[in-house]
């Protein structure tokens, strides 16, 4: 079993509707969570850096974390076709510590 | 002015033979990685640089080597390669004030015949 688990997904929506992403681990010594997007033959860009427990907003995008389930989410509203990308979560024990990716979920956000 | 760069963005090559990766960045980050994504899109680290310093080294086959001439670039040189050498290779650099946040390279897409 994989320390970080992701659906691969494609989890396609229609533009306008909200996507729910995932993830969930099994390392209680995580501290740090990220969300990646990664376009078709691009290199991941990060989205959202959250520390610890708790939520985090940055205009349409809000992740989510909770430790004591070790699942941490990622939601995009009001999504465009521009949002269709694979999203991977990562996090790290400690900041500046190597991070540890899930294996992504493509998202396709229909016109 | 890309940020980071990597060449080249494609290479096919024949089993048992020897390729270079090459990658540079002009952020001024200290810290540099090698980063491997299979086709299920899971990345796995490699290697990591600090200051031209190996400081991560994954369990990865001695057939792979890196080598950091300065804090700028980081080579990635394959030797024998083997069909499971196949993947596309990322290099990625932070600094010790970004918390791990990574910046990727494009990514080399390496196929083995």
């Amino acid at each position: 079993q994989k320390e970080v688990e992701q659906d691969p997904g494609p989890l396609s929506v229609p533009e306008g509707a909200i996507v729910s992403l995932n993830c969930t681990y099994s390392n209680s010594a995580f501290q740090y969570f990220m969300w990646y997007r990664q376009y078709s033959r691009k290199g991941p860009e990060l989205l959202m850096y959250t520390y610890s427990s708790g939520n985090k907003e940055d205009g349409r995008f809000t992740a989510q974390v909770d430790k004591s389930s070790k699942y941490i989410s990622l939601f995009i509203r009001d999504s465009q076709p521009s949002d269709s990308a694979t999203y991977l979560c990562a996090m790290s024990k400690a900041a500046g510590n190597k991070l540890t990716f899930g294996g992504g979920t493509r998202v396709l956000v229909k016109p | 002015d890309t940020a980071v760069s990597q060449t080249p963005k494609y290479l096919v090559t024949q089993m048992g033979n020897d390729k270079s990766i090459k990658c540079e960045q002009n952020l001024g980050h200290d810290t540099m990685y090698w980063y491997k994504q299979d086709s299920k899109k899971f990345l796995k680290i490699m290697f990591s640089y600090n200051n031209k310093e190996l400081i991560i080294n994954e369990t990865v086959p001695n057939r792979f080597s890196p080598k950091s001439p300065d804090k700028a670039h980081l080579n990635l040189h394959i030797n024998s390669l083997e069909l499971g050498d196949s993947a596309v290779y990322f290099c990625a650099s932070t600094a010790t004030s970004l918390n791990g946040e990574l910046f990727f390279g494009e990514g080399s897409r390496l196929t083995v015949l």
